[in-house]
């Protein structure tokens, strides 16, 4: 079984600031890929950036960037530069095991004030 | 490449009723994943479809099912409609359907159950 959980339910930057979006996550696997969605109010789930576990450094995608600490079970987004394009609700998910069966956070709602 | 397609975006059925939604893939995969996403549980993985067979099924009675047909395009069908089916069904398509696999979401579909 694999399981998800954020903690924030919702979150506030500043436009141009930075902000952290945590998530932690448990699974009894050794091989997974956790990832980052993001879904505007437009509803159209976007992928944002994603880890593969057997990796040691941490993804980064322009802005985005991913703080993985795999003993802890903890994968953490961090967004630099905030732009209003960035509000949306985050999904942090993991899919574990050889087929697609992934597992979702809550989400959090990022708000960005001008 | 166009994307994901679902339709119909939105509809709206009574209680006991039957519905079908349709997912057509990105060109070219073959994994087609469906996914629940209501305020109170989130986004729940209902089914996995690769090469017209389903290969993982989430925790959902048997009154949701799918298919899948030889173009990759996925059907999903609920019968007898309960108020709380009432749901954003979201679709998402990737390559071969495995873990590492990056998943392509559509739009969804907005059902509301009367």
């Amino acid at each position: 079984a694999q399981t998800v959980t954020q903690s924030q339910p919702e979150m506030s930057v500043q436009e141009a600031e930075t902000v952290t979006l945590s998530c932690t996550y448990d699974t009894s696997e050794s091989d997974y890929y956790l990832f980052w969605y993001k879904q505007p109010p437009s509803r159209q789930m976007i992928l944002v950036i994603r880890q593969e576990a057997y990796k040691q450094q941490n993804a980064t995608e322009n802005r985005f960037s991913v703080n993985f600490q795999k003993a802890a079970k903890s994968f953490s987004l961090k967004i630099s530069d905030s732009q209003l394009g960035d509000a949306a609700m985050y999904f942090c998910a993991i899919n574990s095991g050889g087929y697609q069966k992934v597992t979702f956070g809550t989400g959090t709602k990022l708000q960005v004030i001008p | 490449k166009a994307g994901v397609t679902q339709t119909p975006r939105y509809l709206i059925k009574t209680r006991g009723q039957q519905v079908t939604l349709s997912c057509s893939p990105i060109s070219g995969h073959r994994s087609v994943s469906w996914y629940q996403q209501t305020p109170g549980q989130g986004l729940q993985f209902l089914f996995e479809y690769f090469s017209e067979t389903q290969r993982n099924k989430g925790n959902f009675p048997g009154r949701f099912s799918g298919r899948q047909f030889s173009n990759s395009r996925s059907e999903m069908n609920v019968s007898t409609l309960e108020l709380g089916d009432s749901a954003l069904y979201l679709c998402a398509s990737s390559l071969q359907g495995r873990g590492a696999d990056t998943q392509y979401f559509g739009p969804g579909t907005r059902l509301t159950v009367l």
